[in-house]
């Protein structure tokens, strides 16, 4: 257990619509990471928040929106959904200093499933 | 942009075998570099990692990687592996500094027998 909860851990849903992936960092965690793994695309970066500020961002569709709230939990917003973003979507936290060499820690997943 | 190869889709290997899985960044400067492996059903966990220092790291369950600078290689090495080794194993790259987001290579599938 890597101290990274995510919900739901499974969400079936249809094109067109809109679905909130929530994830907790490991306690003192400050940064949350979102990642997306696909078969066609394998892992990629999505969005990196910070102290409840957006740090990075990668990959990430208009569609899609994250936020960081004050307690730290983080929520991933996609909407507009089509097929091609069925995948299973990684939440990861890292520690209290900003830095790239600290070790990040990956939640179980939510698996997307757009019909 | 930086990239991450890796090279072996899907390794099988009979129990006791040496592995040595191959990982290549293509980003010219400051790198720190990561292993990570998703055994069956579960999340990715951290197998070891390089940012500084001697560049030959031990990481946990008896893996090792090498740095070699000059080859921009990381490759995986387990002198004896385990059935229970079987796994995905990802490679990964950030370039160092507060820039942390992580670039993955396309993973490794290695399948280990009895």
């Amino acid at each position: 257990d890597s101290g990274v909860t995510q919900t739901p851990k499974h969400l079936i849903t249809a094109t067109g619509q809109r679905v909130t992936l929530r994830c907790s960092p490991r306690s003192g965690d400050l940064s949350v990471y979102w990642y997306q793994q696909s078969l066609d695309q394998g892992l990629q970066f999505l969005i990196q928040y910070y102290n409840g500020e957006e740090r990075a961002k990668g990959n990430i569709l208009e569609r899609f929106s994250a936020q960081q709230f004050p307690d730290l939990h983080s929520e991933l917003n996609l909407s507009s959904l089509e097929l091609g973003d069925s995948a299973l979507y990684f939440c990861a936290s890292s520690g209290s200093r900003d830095s790239a060499s600290e070790t990040q820690y990956f939640g179980p997943g939510t698996r997307l499933l757009v019909l | 942009a930086q990239s991450v190869s890796q090279h072996n889709h899907h390794v099988i290997l009979s129990e006791a075998a040496s592995l040595e899985l191959g990982c290549n960044y293509s980003y010219g400067g400051t790198v720190n570099l990561f292993w990570y492996v998703q055994y069956p059903g579960q999340h990715l966990q951290l197998l070891l990692k390089y940012f500084s220092g001697d560049p030959l790291v031990k990481g946990i369950k008896g893996f090792e990687a090498e740095f070699i600078k000059s080859k921009f290689s990381f490759n995986l090495r387990k002198p004896s592996v385990q059935w229970s080794d079987t796994a995905e194993y990802f490679c990964a790259v950030n370039r160092g500094g507060t820039a942390s987001k992580l670039t993955f290579g396309t993973g490794t599938r290695l399948q280990v027998t009895l």
